[in-house]
């Protein structure tokens, strides 16, 4: 399997579930990340793993809290989410961005949540 | 900080010449990256320009301009396949990439 996959691909949970989004890449990249989709919004970026140590946290609420075990593998718990939290979530790998130059990101598929 | 501006919206159609504009103003600037996003997938890597001038890859070229904070994607021969959201993404050294608000392309027959 190459590249970067995220399961599950949809999920519907209630705001006082608690659930795990999942990310694995096979590119042999060392950097991970979280954005964020909302309709009609650009990208939001989340957090950003480097060398399996989080480097980034953008001002994102504690109702998300990710996890990365190693350098192939990335999680999102997410817990007591909002409606508004309804989005579609997208994991990406690359080089590390502090090599400097530009390495494109590889995005996985996403994981369509909705909260109800 | 960045900032980002890239139009909206924009439509073509089969076999014509579209050209996506994107100005941007953020500091210690290192390249500019363009992808291209269909609805409800992911964004695929289109292009990454770190020197001025124009790179051609097939059917989709990309401009820039680190000069003028300038960059454009231009698609030619277009295909209804080509429908999608099209990002421009100024890549900053040592930080993540931050996205525009993307410019969505309908392409008809």
């Amino acid at each position: 399997e190459t590249g970067v996959t995220q399961t599950p691909r949809h999920l519907v949970m209630g705001m006082t579930n608690k659930k795990s989004l999942k990310c694995e890449q096979h590119l042999g990249h060392n950097a991970m990340y979280w954005y964020k989709q909302s309709a009609k919004k650009p990208l939001e970026l989340m957090f950003v793993y480097s060398l399996e140590e989080r480097v980034e946290n953008n001002s994102v609420p504690s109702r998300f809290s990710p996890e990365c075990p190693n350098s192939s593998h990335l999680f999102l718990h997410l817990h007591t989410l909002q409606p508004e939290d309804s989005a579609l979530y997208l994991c990406a790998s690359s080089q590390s961005p502090g090599t400097g130059g530009g390495s494109p990101l590889h995005f996985g598929n996403g994981t369509r949540l909705t909260v109800t | 900080g960045q900032n980002i501006d890239q139009p909206t919206e924009m439509t073509a159609t089969e076999g014509a010449i579209v050209q996506i504009n994107c100005t941007y103003q953020t500091s210690g600037f290192n390249g500019l990256f363009w992808y291209q996003q269909h609805a409800g997938e992911a964004p695929t890597f289109l292009s990454y320009n770190v020197l001025d001038g124009l790179e051609e890859k097939g059917r989709f070229s990309s401009f820039l301009s680190r000069s003028k904070g300038y960059s454009y994607l231009l698609l030619k021969e277009l295909q209804m396949k080509d429908s999608a959201s099209y990002l421009c993404a100024p890549y900053q050294a040592g930080t993540a990439l931050i996205f525009g608000k993307g410019t969505t392309l309908s392409v008809s027959s």
